[in-house]
């Protein structure tokens, strides 16, 4: 079964700019999360979806943080613009709906976010 | 609202050693409790988990007893090796049945030496 995929692994990008992050869940899975890690802190919640509805992004810094998930299955995470402090892993993960029997959730490899 | 607090690291020990990272939680009612992995360059995997009072999660030598009357949910490893070094995290799943989410602790960075 192929895991959680996201894209870019790495990226590099001076403040003010834009970036975009994409992830691919498992295949069934009905709910999304994108988490925000930074170096030294365990990942934060940004947002979470079920199928392609909002369930929970009262953590998303809404004025540069926007994400989407058409059609209900891959997700697009965007910041415009970036500050130094977005600087972070950004985790995709999913879950069968409602997480399952036991809300275990299954992480992408991340990616990493350097904002100069 | 739900938070669970991790031991500061790092930790430093040499192989074979005995392995005790604390993890106590706060939350209301009974959530599930999990502890990641997240290896040099990897993602976050999953070690073990445990969704009710006195269930123990184990895996690859690690184990973790949910304690409901302390609230915790400490891993333990009898004897570590150099391939145990990571980061370990400890987190909780609100899980109501239709929002479940993970609430992680900071993390903890464990290096074996040889």
């Amino acid at each position: 079964e192929a895991g959680v995929a996201q894209s870019p692994r790495y990226k590099i990008i001076e403040k003010r700019q834009s970036v975009a992050f994409w992830c691919n869940p498992i295949s069934g899975h009905a709910t999304l999360y994108w988490y925000q890690q930074i170096l030294g802190q365990g990942p934060k919640l940004l947002i979470q979806f079920q199928n392609n509805g909002v369930v929970d992004d009262s953590q998303l810094p809404k004025d540069r943080f926007s994400a989407e998930r058409l059609k209900g299955v891959d997700s697009t995470l965007k910041i415009q613009p970036a500050k130094l402090e977005d600087s972070a892993v950004y985790l995709c993960a999913s879950a069968p709906r409602g997480g399952g029997e036991t809300g275990e959730l299954f992480f992408g490899e991340g990616s990493r976010l350097t904002v100069l | 609202g739900n938070s669970v607090t991790q031991m500061e690291g790092p930790v430093t020990l040499s192989e074979e050693a005995f392995l005790t990272i604390n993890c106590t939680y706060t939350a209301t009612g009974y959530p599930s409790l999990f502890w990641y992995v997240q290896y040099p360059g990897e993602g976050l995997q999953l070690l073990l988990k445990a969704t009710k009072a006195d269930d123990k999660g184990s895996n690859k030598g690690f184990e973790a007893t949910y304690r409901k009357e302390t609230t915790s949910f400490h891993l333990e490893k009898g004897s570590v090796q150099v391939s145990d070094s990571a980061v370990y995290f400890c987190a909780l799943s609100d899980y109501t049945g239709a929002n479940s989410k993970l609430t992680f602790g900071k993390g903890i960075t464990l290096s074996v030496r040889p």
